[in-house]
């Protein structure tokens, strides 16, 4: 079965230095890898993904992520964190010929000004 | 740009009552999904739809659970008798296809049951 871990619950980040939020994941085949953003009484807004190719991807906002396999890892990162960026992440895999997302718990991210 | 939307935003039922919820997935979208976020734990997988049939659910969508398409736009799930740990955020989503496109989520529909 897959499954999502994100080991923190809470990311504090001061404005202007970098972000990252950790995800590992467990699949038994190939994983697509999804990063969604959540702000308070929103729904999920999708950030990023990696399906095949370049272990980099870049999204919005300036956020990217990096796939490793050997680590099953796909941590997101920005550069340069802003206030407007405090809200909750949730990274999501798929396994491929799946139909169903499997979501991580979520890391709230506080950026302090 | 295209969205999915749910209504209603908020919902409040007593114990036992059925309620139904209502989603417009995005107009070219062929898979259509519910998953729910009960308050502080992670979002869930509940069913996914395609063809006029369920493609997959989980152990989460029992019996008091069903979803519908009843029209050419709009996409249903409800709850026949509702429990108090049906309490949750019930997100409905769409993608134009099975696996490689991001999933579009609707603002979703808050469930309080009394």
């Amino acid at each position: 079965a897959q499954s999502v871990a994100q080991p923190e619950d809470q990311v504090n980040v001061a404005e202007g230095n970098p972000l990252t939020v950790k995800c590992t994941y467990s699949v038994s085949g190939n994983p697509y890898l999804f990063w969604y953003v959540q702000y308070p009484n929103r729904g999920l807004q999708f950030l990023l993904k990696y399906i095949t190719g370049d272990n980099l991807v870049k999204g919005s906002y300036g956020f990217e992520a990096e796939f490793n396999k050997s680590q099953t890892s796909f941590h997101l990162k920005k550069p340069s964190a802003l206030v407007s960026d405090s809200a909750l992440y949730f990274c999501a895999v798929r396994e491929d010929g799946n139909n169903r997302l499997a979501f991580g718990k979520g890391n709230q991210v506080v950026v302090i000004p | 740009e295209p969205e999915v939307t749910q209504t209603p935003s908020h919902q409040v039922t007593q114990m036992g009552q059925e309620v139904i919820l209502r989603c417009v997935p995005i107009s070219n979208h062929l898979y259509f999904y519910w998953y729910r976020q009960i308050l502080g734990q992670k979002v869930e997988f509940l069913v996914s739809f395609y063809n006029n049939e369920i493609s997959e659910k989980s152990e989460i969508f029992d019996d008091q659970f069903s979803v519908e398409r009843p029209d050419g736009s709009n996409f249903t799930l409800k709850i026949r008798s509702t429990k108090l740990e049906d309490s949750a955020m019930y997100f409905c989503a769409s993608t134009p296809d099975r696996g490689r496109t991001e999933a579009f989520f609707g603002q979703g529909t808050r469930l309080t049951v009394v």
